[in-house]
C-alpha cells in the first residue's frame, strides 16, 4: 500500500494556465506538507496543515494556494504559473505536531515543467 | 533552528560502514537531530533522529556527542542502494516543529 501518493507524476503546462497537484496519504498523520525541489536541488517547505488547518506558510507568491478537504489529503493549486515554477513538489505527511516529531513521510515527487 | 554543516560528497566501498558527520555546533537544548535521505529522483526517505542519546534502527546508527556540537551517521554496511543524497537537519524547537530545512547534503557514492 501506498503511504502518500501524489497525482500526477508529471505535468507538463503553459505559462498563465492553473493546475492543481493531487496528494494523499493513508498513514492517518494529522500533519501534511508541501515542499519544492527546484532545478538546483535545493528543498525548501512551502506550507504545512494540521488537521485541515494551515500551520507554517512559507514566503510563498500568493498563486500557490493550499487546499485541504480533509486530514489525509492536502491539494496544490496553482495559478497563473511561471517559467518560475517549475520544479519538482514534494507532499509528506507526519504523524502530529510537537517536538522530536518530524520524522516525516515523503510522496514520490511531481515533477512540473512549466513551458 | 541551527544550521548544519556537512562535507560535499563521500565515497565508501560496497560492504564497508559509512559514516557520515555533521556539524551542528548552534544547536539548541531541545533541537533535535535528524537524518533524512534522497536516492535519485525519489521523495526524501526518514532514517533515524535523536535528542542526546546514540540511537540505532534497522537502518543506520546515529552518534551524538556530548556537548551536542556534531553527530555521525553509521550505515554499519553499505550497499549500492545506499547511494544517495544524506541530510543532516536540526529541528524541533520553539514554533519550527514541522519545518525542516534542508541543506545541500552530503552525496554519498557506495562503489563495488
Amino acid at each position: 500500500d501506498t503511504a502518500v501518493s501524489q497525482t500526477p507524476k508529471y505535468l507538463v503546462t503553459q505559462m498563465g494556465n492553473d493546475k492543481s497537484i493531487k496528494c494523499e496519504q493513508n498513514l492517518g498523520h494529522d500533519t501534511m506538507y508541501w515542499y519544492k525541489q527546484d532545478s538546483k536541488k535545493f528543498l525548501k517547505i512551502m506550507f504545512s496543515y494540521n488537521n485541515k488547518e494551515l500551520i507554517i506558510n512559507e514566503t510563498v507568491p500568493n498563486r500557490f494556494s493550499p487546499k485541504s478537504p480533509d486530514k489525509a489529503h492536502l491539494n496544490l493549486h496553482i495559478n497563473s504559473l511561471e517559467l518560475g515554477d517549475s520544479a519538482v513538489y514534494f507532499c509528506a505527511s507526519s504523524p502530529r505536531q510537537g517536538a522530536g516529531t518530524d520524522t516525516q513521510y515523503f510522496g514520490p515527487g511531481t515533477r512540473l515543467t512549466v513551458l | 533552528d541551527a544550521k548544519t554543516t556537512q562535507p560535499t560528497s563521500m565515497d565508501c566501498a560496497e560492504g564497508r560502514a559509512a559514516n557520515l558527520p555533521c556539524n551542528h555546533s548552534t544547536i539548541s537544548g531541545n533541537e533535535y537531530v535528524y537524518w533524512y535521505r534522497q536516492i535519485h529522483s525519489q521523495g526524501p526517505q526518514y532514517i533515524i533522529h535523536g535528542l542526546k542519546n546514540n540511537e540505532t534502527n534497522e537502518m543506520a546508527s546515529l552518534i551524538i556527542t556530548e556537548d551536542r556540537k556534531s553527530s555521525t551517521l553509521i550505515l554499519p554496511h553499505a550497499t549500492l542502494r545506499d547511494t544517495a543524497v544524506y541530510y543532516c537537519i536540526v529541528s524541533g524547537g520553539g514554533t519550527s516543529y514541522g519545518k525542516l530545512t534542508f541543506g545541500q547534503g552530503t552525496i554519498l557514492t557506495v562503489h563495488p
